[in-house]
């Protein structure tokens, strides 16, 4: 059974570019969400994809896009990066039979200069 | 509003030296309170789920206990092997499946 996976590890931006970081779920699972975690602080939820659909979001601006594909992977999509975009991007794959439970990925590091 | 606070923000201890992490939570309708290990850098690691007031879990040095308004997770003999940072969360009341709400964590350090 393979984990969650996400791409890349790190990645450094100046601020105003887009960013976009992957993530393919763990298998037999059909639903992504995707968290923000600065550093000494929880995972804040971003949104969640279920069905190549977003299916609720968190408080975060519409400069904060996602898509989910056939395969159940997924991509999260940041415009205009802020300073304070700079954070751990968790992905957690989860399955409809095991209700909340997440399963999360390494996380990629992300740094706006 | 939901929330989920966590207790102390930081726990030393000496190998052997038993002891309790808190989590203390506020949510209109729970659906589960879950517990996760995170190693500095990298994703939380899912250690257990508990559905009800009354209901204990457990995995080798760790047992995770919970109330109508708090949980706990007990480090029996701690080795130097379980330092990370506990992480708690809830999911959100009326939110979609999986939308979590986390603590700030826990960061347990067990010296030698």
């Amino acid at each position: 059974e393979t984990g969650v996976t996400q791409s890349p590890t790190h990645l450094i931006k100046t601020r105003g570019q887009q960013v976009t970081l992957r993530c393919s779920s763990q298998s037999g699972h059909n639903t992504v969400s995707w968290y923000q975690q600065a550093l000494g602080q929880g995972p804040q939820f971003i949104f969640q994809y279920y069905r190549e659909e977003e299916n609720g979001r968190g408080n975060f601006p519409p400069r904060f896009s996602g898509l989910q594909f056939p395969n159940y992977s997924s991509e999260l999509n940041v415009n205009a990066l802020e300073l304070d975009d700079s954070a751990l991007y968790l992905c957690a794959s989860s399955s409809r039979t095991e209700g909340d439970t997440q399963y999360f990925g390494p996380g990629t590091r992300l740094t706006v200069l | 509003e939901d929330q989920v606070t966590q207790s102390p923000e930081a726990l030393r201890l000496q190998e052997g030296e038993s002891s309790s992490l808190n989590c203390s939570y506020t949510v209109s309708g729970l659906r589960g309170l879950f517990w996760y290990r995170q190693d500095p850098g990298k994703g939380p690691e899912f250690l257990f789920t508990l559905y009800s007031a009354g209901e204990e879990k457990e995995k080798e040095r760790l047992k995770a206990t919970l109330t109508k308004k708090e949980s706990f997770l007990h480090i029996t003999a701690p080795k130097p092997e379980d330092s990370a940072t506990y992480l708690c969360a809830v999911p959100r009341y009326g939110g979609s499946q999986g939308n979590l709400i986390f603590g700030k964590g826990t960061k347990l350090s067990v010296k030698p």
